[in-house]
């Protein structure tokens, strides 16, 4: 199985809001709710910013939020501030328990 | 409060073998599905294997499959990842994650990692 699809890299201004995509297929992201949103900084371990496509653990801020249509999951940041600067990456089941990971997207802010 | 530390990493040589370790507190591993995720330098994340909650089932990546075993210690509330036949595409951080439940394949918590490197 191959891994899920993201752009390599995306920028906002502080305040503005910026989009991830995530694409899959029918049989990953089209199929089960397990997909996952990680932020990871340099030399940090990933953490958890969405679980179950919409789902924000305790003490992640609402202005990260997840959704998906078809094949595809978002990841959203809104009012975004010079610390979302990051590595994101989106992971989703991909059937016969295997986990598929997203190549990972550099969000710069301006 | 949940703490996971990996140790066992360093520098082997391409055919030999090294153990992880993932010493979890905070929490009970036999109550969560355990996974090793890796990241090659300047590369993304790829997950290697997992351990149900249950400790019986077991899965693993496609890449390490046959090579690398996953087990727990639950008296010592520890998780290990064997690795044989290691191969320079297996230079990595090793990170040890908990999942959300039994078997959720999402990570709530994760380990600072742990830096293997296979050269000769």
């Amino acid at each position: 199985q191959s891994a899920l699809t993201q752009p390599p890299s995306a920028s906002g201004s502080p305040g503005q809001s910026v989009t991830i995509s995530c694409t899959g297929t029918s049989s990953d992201v089209g199929t089960y709710n397990s997909v996952s949103w990680y932020q990871q900084h340099p030399g940090k371990a990933p953490k958890l910013l969405i679980s179950e496509v919409n789902k924000r653990p305790s003490g992640v801020p609402d202005r990260f939020s997840g959704s998906k249509s078809g094949n595809t999951a978002s990841l959203t940041v809104s009012g975004l501030r010079a610390e979302d600067e990051a590595d994101y990456y989106c992971s989703s089941y991909g059937g016969s328990n295997n986990l598929l990971f997203g190549g990972g997207t550099k969000l710069t802010v301006l | 409060q949940v703490q996971i530390v990996e140790s066992g990493g360093g520098v082997v040589q391409p055919g030999r073998s090294l153990r992880l370790s993932c010493a979890a507190s905070g929490f009970t591993i036999s109550t969560h599905g355990m996974h090793w995720v890796r990241q090659a330098p300047g590369k993304g994340l790829e997950w290697v294997a997992g351990l149900w909650a249950d400790g019986i089932n077991k899965n693993y990546g496609n890449s390490v499959k046959g090579r690398f075993t996953i087990s727990r210690d639950t008296s010592k509330n520890t998780v290990s990842l064997q690795m044989n036949s290691l191969r320079a595409e297996d230079t990595a951080v090793y990170y040890c994650a908990r999942d959300l439940g039994f078997w959720e394949l999402q990570f709530d918590d994760w380990g600072q990692g742990t830096l293997v490197t296979v050269s000769s």
